[in-house]
């Protein structure tokens, strides 16, 4: 079955400009993650979501950061103001959530360029 | 404060020899762990895990070690192959069984298996 997908791929920014990146998961997976990694850093958690609802996005480094997730499944990653320190890769990933420690699912990232 | 260290950010190995990864965390809270492995332009892949109750996983040519008082844990790969190149992550979470919950990574171990 298709896999966790994100896009776009690559996002090349001005600084102070809006950004969307947008997370499709694994169909049926209900919880669904985004973390970054950064040039030479491990991935770091941003925010996370049960359903509709974000029970964990103490992540978030800014307020500038936001996330939705609408009817269960796609989520966008919204960073207003785009600073340069926000140039990173962005991952989504997706989990079931049951009796099993839920393994996490990634897409493959959106590489995000702030200039 | 990097809760899950991997101090050894590259490790070269001769093919047919084992591949050691080491890992440790600082939060006695982490009840799970998991490696993951990750291609160039790809998100992470899910490789194996282990809980806390145990001390050893295998799968395959995979398996991990936990050593819960030492607050450490290793990945070896026997025999190790070229297409084993690529950059391991070690993660581990907290939390109830069956729910979703953040993964907190280390920051990577580049793995190269030379012919």
């Amino acid at each position: 079955g298709a896999g966790v997908s994100q896009s776009p791929s690559n996002k090349v920014t001005e600084k102070g400009k809006d950004v969307e990146l947008r997370c499709d998961p694994i169909s049926g997976h209900t919880a669904l993650y985004w973390y970054r990694q950064s040039l030479g850093q491990g991935l770091e958690f941003l925010i996370y979501f049960q359903g509709n609802s974000a029970p964990d996005k103490s992540g978030l480094p800014s307020d500038r950061f936001s996330a939705e997730r609408t009817g269960g499944s796609v989520s966008t990653l919204t960073i207003q103001r785009t600073q340069q320190e926000d140039s990173a890769v962005y991952l989504c990933a997706s989990s079931f959530t049951g009796t099993s420690h839920n393994e996490q699912f990634f897409g493959p990232g959106t590489r995000l360029t702030v200039l | 404060d990097q809760q899950v260290k991997q101090n050894s950010p590259s490790l070269s190995v001769q093919e047919g020899r084992i591949s050691i990864l080491n890992c440790d965390y600082t939060n006695s809270m982490f009840d799970y762990f998991l490696w993951y492995k990750k291609y160039p332009a790809e998100g992470p892949t899910f490789l194996i895990s282990i809980s806390s109750i145990k001390d050893k996983n295998e799968d395959g040519r995979f398996t991990v070690f936990l050593n819960k008082s030492a607050k450490h844990l290793s990945l070896h790969i026997v025999p190790s192959q070229p297409g084993d190149s690529a950059v391991y992550f070690c993660a581990a979470k907290s939390g109830v069984t069956g729910t979703a919950s953040k993964l907190t990574f280390g920051t990577g171990t580049r793995l190269q298996v030379t012919l």
